[in-house]
């Protein structure tokens, strides 16, 4: 079953603006991760949250989680073209293995 | 140069044949899982292992078997119970230790059938 389901599916801008991409959840969990996919390719890992952080930011990217309203986002600021690829949320809850989230497709238009 | 290492890149099965999809990993890692994904999709769990000599079933083990006599390899086979095999395959790593949640993926396999 999907624990994280992300929203848009799809997104497409323009360069130099900012891409937000939302994450929703349904049970506890230990953290979250955000990942990217470039087509074709296997995942990297951007960065993790854990449930006690509300914000954390690492370069152009910033992660917001509320655990209140199960649910996170993914801030892309002054987006690139080479930021073209598929983002995914996964959720640990301590138990087995991440669960992946359907996606959002980003589309950077240079 | 550490990481995981899938094989092959693109693997054509025919009708009633098990083909088996390579993944090895030389992070010392204890933890190994298998995701399959469709187009557009997102990832769902095969199988996993957190030790040698021991995996389970994740959400869609069924037409799928594993392996893991070694920490370092996880093959996967797809066997001809599985009536639906084309995706993109997946294998990724994790230690376990407490300050390591973070999973490591391979470059993936692409089982097309013929």
């Amino acid at each position: 079953s999907q624990q994280g389901e992300e929203d848009p599916q799809a997104l497409s801008i323009q360069e130099g603006e900012n891409a937000t991409m939302n994450c929703s959840y349904k049970t506890s969990i230990n953290n979250l991760q955000w990942y990217r996919q470039n087509s074709g390719r296997g995942l990297v890992h951007l960065i993790l949250i854990r449930s006690n952080e509300r914000e954390k930011h690492s370069g152009r990217l910033r992660v917001t989680l509320d655990t209140s309203k199960k649910s996170s986002s993914l801030l892309i600021t002054a987006s690139r073209a080479a930021d073209t690829a598929s983002y995914f949320c996964a959720t640990d809850t301590g138990r087995r293995a991440l669960t992946f989230g359907s996606g959002t497709r980003l589309q950077v238009q240079p | 140069d550490g990481g995981i290492t899938q094989s092959p890149k693109y693997l054509f099965r025919k009708e009633g044949q098990n083909v088996t999809l390579s993944c090895e990993q030389n992070l010392n890692h204890d933890a190994m899982y298998w995701y399959r994904q469709d187009p557009g999709q997102g990832l769902r769990l095969i199988y996993y292992s957190q030790i040698v000599n021991d995996f389970q079933k994740g959400d869609i083990a069924e037409g799928y078997s594993v392996s893991r006599e070694k920490k370092e390899s996880f093959p996967l086979t797809v066997t001809s119970a599985q009536k639906n095999p084309t995706a993109f395959y997946l294998c990724a790593s994790r230690s376990t230790g407490t300050k390591s949640e973070t999973q490591y993926f391979g470059p993936g396999t692409r089982l097309l059938v013929l």
